[in-house]
């Protein structure tokens, strides 16, 4: 999708592994979001970041921490990974006229 | 917490049907979106309808908007085979900041 680079896309750790899912927007835009999607879950958040250098805790945060260090990149970083985290990570980022939410094409993440 | 749910779970026709699809929530909002996911890919922004607007088409779809009963309908007329794919309605969360949160979505399969 345009505008939202995730990487890496595929990604299988062992419990207790590190990893960092890197997400970068080319449109300028304030609001970034990280959703997980589960079967039969829907999206659900994780965090966002309003602006450069601010971060917030969304519905499941847990295990998890972000990173927004200048407008382009938000980073989502698992410190020890655990086989509940296995899922699809999607980054996304919000135009501020629209409201329209730009997606990337997800991060297929496997925890063994 | 979700503040969307979109009904049907599941949803199959054939192709040069219509299909619909309805959302409901919970709290008030200012809009609603509606995107769409296809398999092993990231949600794309389909149509947004603010809570002043009864009613929206783009193309094939038509999207309404009832704020009294807190439920909005999607519907693509002369549906396609590649109109296969899971639907998604996405509303604002209560509170001050923007977050968009989405429903568990509608799996509709358009059989040729």
């Amino acid at each position: 999708n345009a505008g939202v680079t995730q990487t890496p896309k595929f990604q299988v750790l062992k419990t207790g592994q590190s990893m960092t899912l890197q997400c970068a927007q080319d449109m300028n835009h304030n609001s970034m979001y990280w959703y997980r999607q589960d079967p039969g879950m829907g999206l659900r958040l994780i965090y966002y970041s309003a602006s450069e250098g601010t971060t917030d805790k969304g519905e499941v945060p847990n295990g998890y921490n972000v990173s927004r260090l200048n407008k382009r990149e938000f980073s989502l970083r698992l410190e020890s990974a655990a086989p509940s985290q296995t899922s699809v990570y999607f980054c996304a980022m919000r135009t501020e006229n629209t409201g329209e939410l730009f997606f990337g094409e997800g991060s297929r993440l496997t925890v063994l | 917490s979700q503040q969307g749910e979109e009904d049907p779970q599941a949803l199959s026709i054939q192709e040069g049907e219509n299909a619909t699809m309805n959302c409901s929530y919970k709290t008030s909002i200012n809009n609603l979106q509606w995107y769409r996911q296809n398999s092993g890919r990231g949600l794309v922004h389909l149509i947004l309808i603010r809570s002043n607007e009864r009613e929206k088409h783009s193309g094939r779809l038509r999207v309404t908007l009832d704020t009294s009963k807190k439920s909005s309908s999607l519907l693509i007329t002369a549906s396609r085979a590649a109109d296969t794919a899971s639907y998604f309605c996405a509303t604002p969360s209560s509170g001050g900041s923007y977050i968009p949160t989405f429903g568990r979505g509608t799996s509709l399969i358009v059989h040729p």
